[in-house]
């Protein structure tokens, strides 16, 4: 398997544009994590996903974040207006819950570094 | 949730055995304990995971004495390539798979040739 794979790698925009990070998880795990890390706040996660529905948005830090997953294959995490202190590095992680016997696993890309100037 | 305590910063030389030990008074009975590695400009990769006693697997050693308030990670021999931060993780796997284990600040472990 090819890993949890990110695009962009890397992304430099000017603040008020849109930008959108996307994701392919595992084959088959059910739970897709979206995660945000810099230096001060370390790593933080924004929303995941079960089965292609959010369950726990709580992280995202305002209206101009939003994701998706519109199927298990695939998800965005979209900023709209972007700013300044959007500028992070940026993961996605999936996970499979394999019940009693399972780790609970989390597997991360590589990361989308984000710098809004 | 059991908040985890770990060393901010670890300093060592090639060659030597690393101890970083996590602690996590709050544990409950159906937690695990879970580390994973992180190296600039990655994402964070499961090391190893245990309940009680000792696991070991081929990068690392996990001891988790028997109240299990703490846990230390074991990384014998280390080389340069295992300068990283450490992350310490405790939660049952629907903690896990409910993105409810955080992260915490990690140990950043420094090799010094």
């Amino acid at each position: 398997d090819a890993g949890v794979i990110q695009s962009p790698r890397h992304e430099v925009t000017e603040m008020g544009q849109e930008v959108t990070l996307r994701c392919k998880p595992i084959s088959g795990h059910d739970y897709l994590f979206w995660y945000r890390q810099t230096m001060m706040r370390g790593l933080e996660l924004l929303i995941y996903f079960n089965n292609n529905v959010p369950i726990d948005d709580s992280g995202m830090p305002e209206d101009r974040f939003s994701a998706k997953m519109p199927n298990a294959s695939f998800s965005t995490l979209k900023i709209q207006p972007s700013e300044p202190r959007d500028s992070a590095v940026y993961f996605c992680a999936s996970s499979l819950l394999s019940g009693l016997a399972g780790t609970g696993e989390l597997f991360f890309g590589e990361g989308s570094r984000l710098t809004v100037l | 949730l059991a908040k985890t305590t770990q060393p901010i910063s670890m300093d060592s030389y090639e060659g030597q055995e690393v101890n970083i030990t996590c602690s996590h008074n709050n544990i409950a009975t159906n937690d695990y304990i879970t580390w994973y590695q992180q190296f600039p400009s990655q994402g964070p990769r499961f090391i190893i995971q245990g309940y009680k006693t000792k696991v070991t697997n081929e990068v690392a050693s996990l001891f988790i004495p028997a109240d299990r308030k703490s846990s230390t990670l074991s990384l014998p021999r280390v080389s340069l390539s295992d300068t990283a931060v450490y992350y310490c993780l405790v939660g049952d796997n629907g903690d896990t798979n409910a993105g409810k284990s955080t992260f915490g600040d990690g140990t950043t472990l420094t090799v010094k040739p």
